[in-house]
């Protein structure tokens, strides 16, 4: 079981948009901004999509955007296109007074149909 | 333009450890920088091992791995081991290292693949 629930798959047409949700606590995604998304590619390592919440690194499309509310983050992918379709992880950061922890979510397989 | 590259597959039997190194390319610097190391089993989702602070070697690891796994680096070669002891079968997986300037991981090795087997 993973510390962060999301939808294990979703499915959209070509065009639309669509939204993951990631579900955590008060203790990590509600009380941080440190929630990150990684698109994953079968066979590739991961990749940074999302930091932060919502900001995107260089070179990722604008058509990826994060929120939150809470304790549950979102990535919204509008206009998807179909090299879309890939496994979706979100991830936040944690402290207590002695550990920091980085939790995952189980993932999102989004289907472009 | 490849920044940081993972050591090669491994076979061990289960009792075993397993050392796995991410090294950091020409013009790409870990210094400044957390490297952690995630797992995932085969169709599974990503599992956050533990990290190491580049810097000044502190390292961190998640409870299912504590007193299992060792990170270290060698500073003048601009590499970091992971090392995972008493080898069980579901450790079978892919092992990635990432680099980690704040709290996400900006970029990942291609990942090593670890068979665990009698």
């Amino acid at each position: 079981q993973s510390a962060l629930t999301q939808p294990a798959s979703l499915s959209e047409s070509p065009g639309q948009s669509i939204s993951i949700s990631c579900t955590g606590a008060s203790s990590d995604v509600g009380v941080y901004d440190y929630v990150s998304w990684y698109q994953q590619h079968p066979g590739k390592a991961p990749k940074l999509i999302i930091y932060d919440v919502n900001n995107r690194p260089l070179g990722v499309s604008d058509r990826f955007s994060g929120s939150k509310s809470a304790n549950t983050a979102s990535l919204t992918i509008s206009g998807l296109q179909a090299e879309d379709e890939a496994d979706y992880y979100c991830s936040s950061y944690t402290s207590t007074s002695t550990l920091e922890n980085v939790l995952f979510g189980g993932g999102t397989k989004l289907t472009v149909l | 333009q490849v920044d940081v590259v993972q050591s090669g597959a491994e076979v061990k039997k289960t009792g075993a450890s397993v050392e796995v190194s991410c090294k950091a390319s020409v013009g790409y610097i870990f210094t400044h920088n957390y490297i952690d190391w995630v797992r995932q089993a085969p169709g599974q989702g990503l599992e956050w091992m533990g990290s190491i602070d580049y810097n000044s070697g502190a390292t961190n690891f998640a409870k299912n791995f504590q007193g299992r796994v060792t990170m270290t680096r060698d500073l003048s070669n601009s590499i970091v081991y992971m090392e995972l002891g008493s080898l069980r079968f579901d450790d079978t997986a892919v092992y990635y290292c990432a680099s980690r300037p704040h709290h996400y991981m900006d970029v990942w090795g291609q990942g090593t693949t670890v068979t665990v087997s009698s």
